[in-house]
């Protein structure tokens, strides 16, 4: 059974710092990229960041760039994202996300989701 | 980027009933196009994958088409477990990006 469990969500204060991570378990985890994915409250879906399966290329959305970073561990079957600079409109559910693929070659996309975990940045 | 909108934003339906979403990218994306599910409370799960492939388990009510700029979601005849809300999302290029939903309600 794949599975992908959440963590490390809470409450930071703007310009505070979190790290997210994601356990996975029940596939090979160094085969595949994995994605982090978030989802404001009451809105829709909007992509963080990619890592290929090898960690070597990394990509992210503009909104996020300079103070995300995205990693992985294989040794701990576990995928990190480093928030750094945190706004008020970072807030939302996190979700990792693995891809059916290694890279990103166009034939992507997000076969199996965590329940996701909680990011709330406010004073 | 890859601006994704989508049509209607919302509909009601009936059990049994016809359904057809549209998803449209605002510059070619081939057939680089996948479509999600999303209930309340509940992380998205996929549906269709480079347009019109099928996941494995999903049910086959369940349809895709569509390449370049223009996409449909289809679902033959709705089920009680299928209001929802539903995404498109392009992997033709970063930034990936979502459609905006289309929520699926009782009419």
């Amino acid at each position: 059974q794949v599975h992908l469990v959440e963590s490390g969500g809470g409450v930071v204060q703007p310009g505070g710092s979190l790290r997210l991570s994601c356990a996975a378990s029940g596939f090979s985890f160094g085969s595949y990229g994995i994605h982090w994915v978030r989802q404001a409250p009451g809105k829709g879906l909007d992509w963080v960041s990619f890592i290929q399966y090898d960690g070597t290329n990394k990509y992210y959305a503009d909104s996020v760039k300079g103070r995300f970073t995205i990693s992985r561990d294989s040794s701990k079957n576990t995928l990190y994202l480093q928030m750094n600079s945190v706004r008020p409109e970072d807030t939302a559910v996190y979700y990792c996300a693995k891809d059916q693929n290694d890279i990103l070659t166009g034939y992507n996309y997000m076969d199996v989701w965590g329940k996701g975990t909680t990011v709330t940045v406010s004073s | 980027d890859i601006q994704m909108t989508q049509s209607p934003s919302s509909l009601s339906a009936s059990v049994g009933d016809r359904v057809t979403i549209t998803c449209r990218a605002s510059q070619s994306i081939r057939n680089y196009l996948n479509w999600y599910q999303q209930k309340p409370g509940k992380a998205p799960e996929a549906l269709i994958y480079t347009a019109s492939s099928l996941k494995s388990g999903v049910p086959s009510r369940f349809s895709g088409s569509g390449s370049g700029t223009d996409f449909t979601l289809t679902i033959s005849s709705l089920q009680p477990e299928d209001f929802a809300t539903y995404y498109c999302q392009q992997t033709y290029s970063t930034p990936i990006t979502f459609g905006p939903g289309t929520k699926v309600d009782f009419k």
